[in-house]
């Protein structure tokens, strides 16, 4: 079965700080990648996502992520990052043959200090 | 974005008690889906819909079932809840196939409380 993991729990970083977010998936095969964001109170929101191509995905809000094959990685960046960028965020992965399937890493709850 | 919609928003029910969370969406998908999230364990899968004759049990199914009353509605039930059933509840609805596999758009969720 795959799995994803999220190395960090939580992560406190100043305004105008660089944040990066690990995540690396176990399945071998064909996947899909998701970074979904929750802010506090909402619901998930779709952050970035990557299917094919361009290995370096950018999402919203300044967002962007690297698809690391041989790694088995999906990597979650922002060069400065604003008090509102306070949130959990979440990797997530399908596979090929299970693409309803989406499998959710454990969150990193961000929070970022004015 | 009110295209995925949950009622109750919060709920507060006794052990033992049947509960029923509802969603709708808008957005024309045939996949829905019910998911709990419990801190520190991200989403856990309870069932999923293919479409209106297609229901499947997901990883935490034990405890809970659904009812797929159309295209546009997907309801969960807790037959008889107990506490460790407290949690914030998310329908999602996704694309049948095609682009944009495994994209799924989330409901505000149900914040469930069993004393």
């Amino acid at each position: 079965a795959q799995s994803v993991s999220q190395h960090n729990h939580h992560v406190i970083l100043s305004e105008a700080a660089s944040l990066e977010l690990g995540c690396n998936y176990s399945y071998g095969g064909t996947v899909n990648l998701f970074w979904y964001v929750q802010y506090p109170g909402q619901h998930l929101q779709l952050l970035l996502k990557y299917f094919s191509g361009d290995p370096l995905v950018k999402g919203i809000k300044g967002f962007e992520a690297e698809f690391i094959k041989s790694k088995f990685s999906f990597n979650l960046r922002k060069p400065s990052v604003q008090w509102s960028d306070t949130a959990e965020y979440f990797c997530a992965v399908t596979s090929g043959t299970n693409d309803y399937k989406l499998s959710f890493g454990a969150g990193t709850t961000v929070t970022v200090r004015a | 974005d009110a295209d995925v919609t949950q009622t109750p928003r919060n709920r507060i029910t006794k052990t033992g008690k049947r509960i029923m969370l509802e969603c709708s969406q808008t957005k024309g998908h045939d996949r829905m889906y019910w998911y709990r999230q419990d801190p520190g364990l991200g989403l856990q899968l309870i069932y999923y819909s293919f479409d209106v004759k297609d229901i499947n049990k997901g990883e935490i199914s034990d405890g809970y079932s659904v009812s797929r009353q159309a295209q546009a509605k997907f309801s969960l039930s807790l037959e008889s809840a107990i506490p460790n059933q407290t949690a914030l509840y998310f329908c999602a609805t996704s694309e049948g196939g095609g682009a944009g596999i495994g994209e799924q758009f989330f409901g505000p969720g149900t914040r469930l409380t069993v004393l």
